[in-house]
């Protein structure tokens, strides 16, 4: 257990569907972060949020909408995604201004068929 | 070219052997991570470090922020340490990590 939590661990959608990440810290962080990681690529920061406002979306398809209720949740609802869109999927949390201290989910496997 | 480089991109050694995995970046930063990611696909952070050198058990991580140039050092290396070793450069002025793409140490007993 990292601190932060991520469901589902797999998830295999096809291309019409809608589903939902979850992501969960119980840390007291004021940041959180949605990071994609395809295959031989450097993960790639998607959306930033601080004290639950969007601070950051790294032109990011709207298929891909984040959602943030409070600090401790953050949640990337899919609709409408494209097999390329497959990969691993990472939730962060962080202290902004506190010097950069990350923690990280155990990630979300997603397969788009 | 990435700002994060890392090297070697593929690391296969036995079970023992001294491992060294090298970093350069080419941003300014306020400080330099490594990551472990094991091949379920969590992430850990092993280290955050601005200047000198820290160590925890087997690993070592130094950073020479001059040559803007960081190492990730395992001693008596075992097959448990098999994973993916990432680098990542933060920036206190944006608040941003950049990665580098990861080193894949197998180790072999």
């Amino acid at each position: 257990e990292t601190g932060v939590t991520q469901t589902p661990r797999h998830l295999v959608m096809g291309m019409t569907n809608k589903k939902s990440l979850k992501c969960e810290q119980h840390l007291g962080h004021n940041a959180m972060y949605w990071y994609k990681q395809s295959a031989k690529k450097p993960l790639e920061l998607m959306f930033v949020y601080n004290f639950k406002e969007q601070t950051e979306n790294n032109s990011v398809p709207s298929r891909f909408s984040p959602e943030c209720p409070n600090s401790s949740h953050l949640f990337l609802h899919l609709h409408t995604l494209q097999p390329e869109d497959s990969a691993l999927y990472l939730c962060a949390s962080s202290n902004q201004g506190a010097g950069g201290g990350y923690t990280f989910g155990s990630g979300t496997r997603l397969t788009v068929v | 070219k990435n700002e994060v480089e890392q090297s070697p991109q593929n690391l296969t050694a036995q079970e023992g052997e001294f491992i060294t995995i090298n970093c350069s970046y080419s941003v300014g930063i306020s400080a330099l991570h490594w990551l472990q990611q094991h091949p379920g696909g969590g992430i850990v952070s092993l280290f955050m470090l601005s200047s000198g050198k820290k160590k925890h058990g087997r690993l070592i991580a130094t950073i020479n922020i001059q040559e803007k140039h960081s190492s990730l050092h395992i001693t008596a290396s075992h097959p448990r340490d098999s994973a993916v070793y990432i680098c990542a450069a933060f920036s206190l002025g944006n608040e941003k990590l950049t990665f580098g793409t990861g080193t894949r140490l197998t180790i072999i007993p």
